[in-house]
């Protein structure tokens, strides 16, 4: 089976341009979180979605960022305008649902905003 | 917010040694993952635990949920080259919120 996949692997952008990740969770699975990988704060969830709807953002660190999920096989988090510290590896994970499931992940988008 | 303590950060050992690291929580948690990540690639799940007192082996990996049910512990026997790289355990809690917390990471390096 296909695991979670993610896409671009790598995204070099300028400052203030849009960035749109992509992500499409294991098939079957209901429940999408989206997470950023840095050294200095580790893994942060940035949002999770549960049957397509989003159930909490509070991990979004501004407005600039936002995500979509329009169908149980797609997602995508977008960041504009993109800003230097917005580098960082994005990575999506699913799960069959919510509450204590395992929870899969992606191999990540590695941002670079220069 | 919620924290998870993971130790040691880091550690050297020899191969053919045992290790163990361990994840403490400032809550009660219902379950624990603990994830192995290899550089430029996403976190792989290694083990599941689900009830107080629980232990569960993936082949040289043993992981316990602790009795209070506020920590963790990943032991490795044997440890080989393959098993460098970046540890970590995740928790959710008994809030309700469905969010699974991440631990900082322990950074394994084998010497052979």
């Amino acid at each position: 089976d296909a695991g979670v996949i993610q896409s671009p692997r790598h995204e070099v952008t300028e400052m203030g341009q849009e960035v749109t990740l992509r992500c499409k969770p294991i098939s079957g699975h209901n429940s999408l979180f989206w997470y950023r990988q840095t050294m200095m704060r580790g893994l942060e969830l940035l949002i999770y979605f549960n049957n397509n709807v989003p159930i909490d953002d509070s991990g979004m660190p501004e407005d600039r960022f936002s995500a979509k999920m329009p169908n149980a096989s797609f997602s995508t988090l977008k960041i504009q305008p993109s800003e230097p510290r917005d580098s960082a590896v994005y990575f999506c994970a699913s799960s069959r649902g919510l509450g204590n499931e395992k929870l899969f992940f992606g191999s990540g988008t590695q941002l670079s905003v220069l | 917010g919620q924290q998870l303590n993971q130790s040691p950060q880091s550690m050297f050992i020899q191969e053919g040694e045992d290790v163990s690291m361990n994840c403490t929580s400032s809550s009660i948690f219902n379950t624990w993952l603990w994830y192995k990540q290899d550089p430029g690639e996403g976190p792989v799940l290694l083990i599941a635990l689900y009830k107080a007192g629980e232990l569960t082996s993936n082949g040289r990996l043993t992981a316990q949920f602790g009795i209070t049910r506020k920590d963790s512990f990943l032991n490795i026997s044997a440890s080989i080259p393959s098993d460098v790289g970046i540890y970590f355990c995740a928790g959710t809690s008994t809030s309700g919120t469905y969010k699974y917390i991440f631990g900082t990471g322990t950074r394994l390096k084998v010497l052979a």
